[in-house]
């Protein structure tokens, strides 16, 4: 079976550092995606990875482990604007792509 | 970036009705496209697979006969959620694949809410 895990809810301060796990265990894997979501609305894209390591983009950045099935969403600077919910994903073969639950962000002032 | 829209945003219906969602990718060619399903608080669940074409690959649980997908274009799907029920409200979400540069990414519509009554 496909299992994406990510926590349900994380809260953090404006400003601050918050980093958002995910660990997967997928019949196949091409490459993993994080999304924002906010509430009511579609999905955006914010990253995909496809090789081990830490890619930047600004004030995100995440991060991959492929032998650990593991990766990371780092915020930095955190703005209110950032409330919203996270949602980790990986592409099998075939172009298809599972969602895990999504962590839910809540930025307090 | 591609844009994928949606038609409509919303529609509210009678029970046992059909509806008809509309997915198109307005700068691109896509091939592929997904739908996908998402209940308040919930992640999105990919219902199937759209292919241009020809048929339509389904989820498991998700009934092909209730949920007709035809993908004529290489830039249109649609969604038809025929004899439409309570439990069909849902908010639906097409997407598509495409190359942004070297990356790949999935580009998703802004999505339909469906309310049946």
């Amino acid at each position: 079976g496909q299992n994406i895990d990510q926590p349900t809810e994380m809260t953090a301060t404006e400003g601050a550092i918050v980093q958002i796990n995910c660990t997967y265990q997928t019949s196949g894997f091409n490459g993993l995606f994080w999304y924002q979501q906010h509430a009511g609305e579609a999905p955006t894209f914010l990253s995909y990875n496809v090789l081990d390591g830490l890619e930047e983009k600004g004030r995100f950045s995440s991060f991959l482990s492929r032998s650990k099935g593991y990766s990371y969403l780092l915020l930095k600077e955190l703005q209110m604007k950032d409330s919203a919910s996270y949602l980790c994903a990986v592409s099998l073969g075939g172009f298809k792509t599972i969602f895990g639950a999504g962590t839910r962000l809540f930025v307090k002032a | 970036g591609a844009v994928v829209s949606q038609h409509p945003s919303w529609v509210i219906c009678k029970s046992g009705t059909s509806v008809k969602i509309e997915c198109r990718s307005l700068d691109f060619q896509a091939t592929t496209m997904f739908w996908y399903r998402q209940f308040p608080k919930q992640s999105l669940m990919l219902m199937a697979t759209s292919n241009e074409g020809s048929k339509a690959t389904y989820e498991q649980g998700v009934e092909k006969d209730k949920f007709l997908i035809n993908h004529a274009s290489l830039t249109l799907s649609t969604l038809t959620v025929t004899s439409a029920h309570p439990e069909d409200s849902s908010f639906y979400i097409c997407s598509a694949r495409a190359m942004d540069g070297f990356q790949e990414t999935q580009y998703f519509g802004p999505g339909t809410r469906l309310l049946v009554l």
